[in-house]
């Protein structure tokens, strides 16, 4: 199957600094999204992003599919930003959709 | 709109009992999921259904694990008898199309003493 790898695994920020969490895929993908998971478990969508760049407020997303990976961008980091940053990407296998999370980046950010 | 409702939030319970877990997809999603977490191994998938059809099961972990959708807006997932490894937070997702966004439920969170 298809590997994602997320880096870094760990990150912690003093509040109002930048940081760029990357995600990188083995092979060719159908779809892609960012999860942020929220201190109380929550999976919350951050963006679906096959390709392309997108922003929402202080974040961003950029994903270049030719060269297998994805960045987010979280700017002014605030402390209600921590928590769990997943990459999630979907792939078609034998008329299946396969979808398959990375381990996450956790960040941490501090007041 | 309503999310995904998955009931119940949390679930504690014996060594052996049966487990069901329950899932409302969002109204129109063809497509709905069902997610393990745990530390070790992360976010997997276990089962995914089209239409109601399970298409990939290949990730339920034995034969106590069972999934079903008897309609559009209801699906279960029961583990029987079930073990305290199962232990873990249980997601259930739903999906306009297979690649389309996904939006998860609250997930529900089951410890097996």
């Amino acid at each position: 199957g298809i590997q994602v790898e997320q880096s870094p695994p760990d990150l912690i920020l003093q509040e109002g600094a930048n940081s760029t969490l990357r995600c990188n895929f083995s092979d060719s993908v159908n779809n892609l999204q960012w999860f942020h998971q929220n201190p109380w478990g929550q999976l919350i969508n951050l963006f679906y992003i096959p390709s392309g760049t997108k922003q929402n407020g202080r974040l961003s997303a950029t994903t270049v599919a030719t060269e297998r990976y994805s960045l987010l961008y979280i700017s002014s980091s605030q402390t209600t930003d921590s928590g769990v940053y997943f990459c999630a990407v979907t792939y078609a296998s034998g008329g299946s959709y396969i979808p398959t999370f990375g381990r996450g980046t956790s960040l941490i950010v501090h007041p | 709109d309503a999310g995904v409702i998955q009931s119940p939030r949390h679930e504690v319970t014996e060594m052996g009992q049966e487990v069901t877990l329950r899932c409302k997809p969002i109204s129109g999603h063809d497509y709905l999921f069902w997610y393990r977490q745990t530390m070790m191994r992360g976010l997997e998938l276990l089962i995914y259904f089209n239409n109601n059809v399970p298409i990939d099961d290949s990730g339920m972990p034995e034969d106590r694990f069972s999934a079903k959708m008897p309609n559009a807006s209801f699906s279960t997932l029961k583990i029987q008898p079930s073990e305290p490894r199962d232990s873990a937070v249980y997601f259930c997702a739903s999906s306009l199309t297979g690649f389309k966004p996904q939006h998860f439920g609250d997930g529900t969170r089951l410890s097996i003493l």
